[in-house]
């Protein structure tokens, strides 16, 4: 098994530019998750998709936070346009059933700079 | 809401010495309790976790942790540390009444030195 796969990993974008995240969450897994992780604020959830719904969105940040799942085996995070506020380390995870009781897989992270 | 804490932001020991990353938490309900574990440059890797039954759970790597409810601590252990068990720790509880979402803590640092 390959894991949950996010790309790319690396991100060096300019103010005001597009950034599209991708995530391939573990093949079978209903649930996806993206969490950002700074030192500041530790480890933060933005949103929850179950069977490629989008369940709860309260943890993005603003309107310039939007987030996909076309099918069950694709997730992208945008942000339009990103800020220097917005670096940090983007996760994807993705578990099978219930994630309050089932294990998160996480992907590698995204770590994206906005300068 | 529920909360986890981890009261020490890093721990160091000798390798080969016991180990121990403190967490407690505080709950209305049950407490669905977890452990993950961040190595540099990586996603969290799930240790183990507590749902109900045994207050000991053994989990991967040689890892352990003892859910205690009148102390409202789970926290994580090994008998021998190794110098690969470097690394950011968390503890986590499930944020009820959600089914899904879970609470982190702020991660404790573990160095093990050869």
């Amino acid at each position: 098994d390959a894991g949950v796969i996010q790309s790319p990993r690396h991100e060096v974008t300019e103010m005001g530019q597009e950034v599209t995240l991708r995530c391939k969450p573990i093949s079978g897994h209903n649930s996806l998750f993206w969490y950002r992780q700074t030192m500041m604020r530790g480890l933060e959830l933005l949103i929850y998709f179950n069977n490629n719904v989008p369940i709860d969105d309260s943890g993005m940040p603003e309107d310039r936070f939007s987030a996909k799942m076309p099918n069950a085996s694709f997730s992208t995070l945008k942000i339009q346009p990103s800020e220097p506020r917005d670096s940090a380390v983007y996760f994807c995870a993705s578990s099978l059933g219930l994630a309050g009781v089932n294990e998160q897989y996480f992907g590698p992270g995204t770590r994206l700079t906005v300068t | 809401a529920q909360s986890v804490a981890q009261p020490e932001d890093q721990v160091n020991v000798a390798e080969g010495n016991p180990l121990t990353v403190k967490c407690t938490y505080s709950v209305s309900g049950n407490p669905y309790l977890f452990w993950y574990v961040q190595y540099p440059n990586r996603g969290l890797q799930f240790l183990l976790k507590y749902i109900t039954g045994d207050n000991l759970v053994k989990g991967s790597y040689g890892f352990e942790a003892e859910f205690n409810k009148s102390q409202t601590s789970f926290h994580l252990k090994k008998p021998s540390a190794l110098v690969s068990d470097s690394a950011l720790y968390f503890c986590a509880v499930r944020d009820e009444p959600s089914d899904y979402k879970l609470s982190f803590g702020a991660g404790t640092t573990v160095t093990v030195r050869a």
